[in-house]
Parts: C-alpha cells; sequence; structure tokens
C-alpha cells in the first residue's frame, strides 16, 4: 500500500533557481524522510523529520513538516545540475517505511 | 555506519526459469528485513516484511507463492522470484532494521531483473 503522494510529479527548473516538493500523507507517522534516486540506482537517504518537529535543515535542504495538514515539503535551494533525480518522501508509521509515488526533478543548464 | 549489500545487482534470466536475490546486513544484525519491488519511472512498493526465523509478511495483493522470502540468519535474506515472467522484471530494493539503532532502516543498493 502507498501512502504519500508527492506533487509535483515532475519539475524542471533552471540551475540555480530552488526547488519545492511536496508530500501528503493519510495516516498518523513517527516520523517522514526523504531520499533521493538517481535514474536506476539506489536509495540516498537525505533527512529525516520526526513528528514533533516542524522544520529541519541540512545543507541546501530545508524540510518542513504539518502534522495537522499531513504534509510535508522539501526545498532544494540554489540547484545543481547534480540534483537531477527522482525524490520520494516515506513515512513511517507502525513497523514499515512507506514511498510516496516521487517527484522526477531536472535541473536544466 | 550500516551497510546493507544486494547480490546481484543485475540478472538476466527466461521466462520460466527461478532466480534468488540475495540482501545482506554486512556489519550489523538485522532482526527484521523487508523487500520492495520498482517498477521504471514509479515509486517503490513494499513487497513482504520477515523476521528472523519467522515466516514473512506479505503485503496484499503479492503472491507469497510466487515471491518466496527467506530469513534464515541475522544478516541474510534471500527473495526467490519463481517462474518469473517478464512482468515480473523489477528493480528489487531490501532494507534491514536492528543492530545497535533498531528504529533505523537501510536500504541495500538494488537489483535488477530483467526477464526475457
Amino acid at each position: 500500500s502507498q501512502q504519500g503522494e508527492e506533487d509535483p510529479q515532475a519539475l524542471s527548473i533552471q540551475e540555480g533557481e530552488n526547488a519545492t516538493m511536496n508530500c501528503s500523507y493519510k495516516t498518523s507517522i513517527n516520523n517522514l524522510q526523504w531520499y533521493r534516486q538517481n535514474s536506476g540506482r539506489g536509495l540516498v537517504h537525505l533527512i529525516l523529520i520526526r513528528s514533533n518537529e516542524r522544520e529541519k535543515h541540512s545543507g541546501r535542504l530545508r524540510v518542513t513538516l504539518d502534522t495537522s495538514k499531513k504534509s510535508s515539503s522539501l526545498l532544494i535551494t540554489a540547484s545543481r545540475a547534480a540534483d537531477t533525480a527522482s525524490y520520494f518522501c516515506a513515512t513511517r508509521g507502525d513497523d514499515k517505511i512507506i514511498f510516496g509515488k516521487g517527484t522526477r526533478l531536472h535541473i536544466l543548464p | 555506519g550500516a551497510v546493507v549489500s544486494q547480490h546481484p545487482s543485475r540478472v538476466i534470466c527466461k521466462s520460466g526459469t527461478s532466480v534468488k536475490i540475495e540482501c545482506r546486513s554486512l556489519d550489523f544484525q538485522a532482526t527484521t528485513m523487508f523487500w520492495y519491488r520498482q517498477f521504471p519511472k514509479q515509486s517503490l512498493m513494499l513487497m513482504a516484511t520477515s523476521n528472523e526465523g519467522s515466516k514473512a509478511t506479505y503485503e496484499q495483493g503479492v503472491e507469497k507463492d510466487k515471491f518466496l522470502i527467506n530469513h534464515a540468519s541475522l544478516t541474510l535474506s534471500t527473495l526467490t522470484v519463481t517462474s518469473a515472467h517478464p512482468e515480473d522484471s523489477s528493480f528489487y530494493i531490501c532494507s534491514a532494521r536492528g543492530g545497535t539503532s533498531p528504529s533505523e532502516q537501510y536500504f541495500g543498493p538494488g537489483t535488477r531483473l530483467t526477464v526475457t
């Protein structure tokens, strides 16, 4: 079963611009994580935000979590060509991690 | 950090044959392992959860007789795709939880299965 819904499904922006991706989920969670996946490759863990946190930063990444709206956003500032990838939110509820549908981000030179 | 490996990274098999994928936790004991499947340009779908020494718990819609999961030790889980068909071609990713951070879940690099 799939819990998260990312928005948008695909996003193309110019290098240097900021990229914002959103994720909505349906049930109660313990934490929410964001992962990156380059084409045909494995997952890279980006950041984890706990249910009692509202915002978290890591380098050029900023994640927000609104548990009342059951939504999260991932902001990548000053995008680079290497940021081109698919981004997934993943929620951990009871005992397993469920992934959203993902956003395919393409950074234009 | 905790490392999860998968073998093979890529496999091609003929339709009707069975193929086994291994998932190993290299530096920790994995009490729970998870298997995900990812079709091209889609997300990861959880297939099953397995605890060491117990039968796997399959997600709805996943055929347990087709996707055999064995978690015989604390460092190894195997997924066997039986009587593979071209529609089973996919990217299979395992994940493991355990060790000194039992709440953390670590992902393997994935196995690309192509059934011809």
